[in-house]
């Protein structure tokens, strides 16, 4: 059964550095979605992305995140000037297209997330 | 706030029980999903559940909806140890929401 896979599974980075977390969503997929799940906590919504832009994002998205799909298969969650407080599971999940008018009815598939450890 | 809430936090039961998880939200829905979370691993979806449905099974699965009362329920019947895990209702609007979870142990 097709997967969505992420890499790596776990990142340590230096606080105020740059860090890329990198996913490759089931191949038919066309809607991207990146979460954060603080330990302990909810499933936060962070963004999600269709035909090359974002389409939604949420209130914790913002300038210091940046999503990108650089080719075909990858999809990628940029951390800028990285703080304690960004230490969390980061999940990217994929979904087949949304019909119009209907609210998110597709299943999101989800990978196994990277653990991100700012130090 | 959208967010779906789960109660329990934490449930414990026996190997065969039923186990019932109840969901709830705040605004109108278009969709209610269902998710569990293994511990470290990511979210694995269950069933989906449309606001003009009112109950839907799948498997040892029966998720029922109430948009009057804006709240949901997951029974899991005949419950196994591999049924150990996190609950999560999903709703939607534009953004997906989940809720926080109900903690489930089977104990076998």
């Amino acid at each position: 059964e097709p997967e969505v896979t992420q890499t790596p599974s776990h990142q340590v980075t230096q606080m105020g550095q740059e860090v890329i977390l990198r996913c490759v969503p089931i191949s038919n997929h066309l809607y991207f979605y990146w979460y954060r799940q603080i330990l302990g906590q909810k499933v936060e919504f962070l963004v999600s992305f269709y035909n090359n832009e974002i389409s939604e994002k949420s209130e914790i998205f913002d300038d210091q995140f940046s999503v990108e799909r650089p080719d075909g298969s990858n999809f990628t969650l940029k951390i800028r000037s990285t703080k304690l407080e960004d230490s969390a599971m980061y999940f990217c999940a994929s979904s087949e297209p949304i019909l119009p008018g209907q609210g998110n009815n597709q299943p999101q598939h989800f990978g196994d997330g990277t653990r991100l450890s700012i130090l | 706030s959208q967010q779906g809430e789960e109660d329990p936090q934490a449930l414990s039961i026996q190997e065969g029980e039923n186990a019932t998880m109840n969901c709830s939200y705040k605004t109108s829905i278009n969709n209610l999903q269902w998710y569990r979370q293994n511990s470290g691993r990511g979210l694995v979806h269950l069933i989906l559940i449309r606001s003009n449905e009112r109950e839907k099974h799948s498997g040892r699965l029966r998720v029922t909806l109430d948009t009057s009362k804006k709240s949901s329920s997951l029974l899991i019947t005949a419950s196994r140890a591999a049924d150990t895990a996190s609950y999560f209702c999903a709703t939607d609007r534009n953004q997906f929401y989940f809720g926080t979870g109900t903690s489930l142990t089977v104990i076998p």
